[in-house]
C-alpha cells in the first residue's frame, strides 16, 4: 500500500507569517499533488508535480508555492500566511495519469490567527 | 474543462436502509470515474473505479456505475451499516489529463 506522510499534522500560524507544510511518499510515484478542503467546496487542487524541480499550478494557486526537491518530497508554502488560508491540506501522490488512483496523506490542520 | 456536480450535501439514513448517491459529469475526454470515502480525521481513499459506461464497479458492498447518454454516475449500496458513516467524493479523471476533479462531497450519517 502507498505511503504518503505529511507533516506537522497540525500548526498554528500568525497573519502574514511563512508556513511550510512538507509532505513525504515512498511508492516511487511520479505525480504529487496539494489539496485544500474546506467546508462546502470537497478538495480544491493548489499545485502539482510530475517530475523532480518541476510544479504546476492548480486550480487555486494564488498564494501559495510548492517546490518538488526530488521525486519523494513535494512541499507548500505560504510566504505570508493569510486567515482565508486556515483548512486541511491534504498531499496525494500517484503513479501515472489521473486514470490511476490517489493515495492521500492524513492532512494537515493549519489555523492562522 | 472538466467538471463535476455533486448535488446532495447531507444525506441520513438508518441501519439497513437503501444508499444511492448520484454525480453528473463533464468532459471531452474519455472518462474515468471514482468514488472516495473519507473518515474523519484521515486522508480520502479509493473506494471504487469504474472505466466503462455501464460497467459495474463494487466494493465492500457498494457498487458503483455510469451511463454515457446521461452523463451520471452512482454509488449506491443496498443496506447501509453505521460504519459507513462518511463522506463521498464522487471524482472524474481520465487518461488524457494530469488532474482529477472532485465533487464536493455527500456526508452520509448511519444512524442506529
Amino acid at each position: 500500500e502507498a505511503a504518503v506522510t505529511q507533516s506537522p499534522r497540525s500548526k498554528v500560524a500568525v497573519t502574514g507569517g511563512k508556513v511550510t507544510l512538507s509532505c513525504h511518499q515512498t511508492n516511487n510515484h511520479d505525480y504529487m499533488y496539494w489539496y485544500r478542503q474546506d467546508t462546502g467546496h470537497g478538495l480544491r487542487l493548489i499545485h502539482y508535480s510530475y517530475v523532480a524541480d518541476s510544479t504546476e499550478k492548480g486550480d487555486i494557486p494564488d498564494g501559495y508555492k510548492a517546490s518538488r526537491p526530488s521525486q519523494e518530497n513535494f512541499s507548500l508554502i505560504l510566504e505570508l500566511a493569510s486567515l482565508s488560508q486556515t483548512a486541511v491540506y491534504f498531499c496525494a501522490s500517484r503513479r501515472g495519469l489521473s486514470n490511476e488512483r490517489l493515495f492521500f496523506g492524513h492532512g494537515t490542520k493549519l489555523s492562522v490567527l | 474543462g472538466n467538471s463535476v456536480t455533486q448535488m446532495q450535501g447531507q444525506v441520513t439514513l438508518s441501519e439497513e436502509e437503501f444508499l444511492f448517491i448520484n454525480c453528473t459529469y463533464s468532459t471531452t475526454g474519455y472518462p474515468t470515474l471514482f468514488w472516495y470515502v473519507q473518515y474523519p480525521g484521515e486522508g480520502p481513499q479509493l473506494l471504487l473505479k469504474v472505466t466503462t459506461a455501464n460497467n459495474k464497479g463494487s466494493s465492500r458492498g457498494f457498487e458503483a456505475t455510469y451511463d454515457k447518454g446521461t452523463t451520471s454516475f452512482h454509488l449506491q449500496k443496498a443496506s447501509v451499516q453505521e460504519s459507513d458513516s462518511a463522506v463521498y467524493y464522487c471524482v472524474l479523471g481520465g487518461s488524457n489529463t494530469n488532474k482529477v476533479v472532485f465533487g464536493t462531497g455527500t456526508r452520509l450519517q448511519v444512524l442506529p
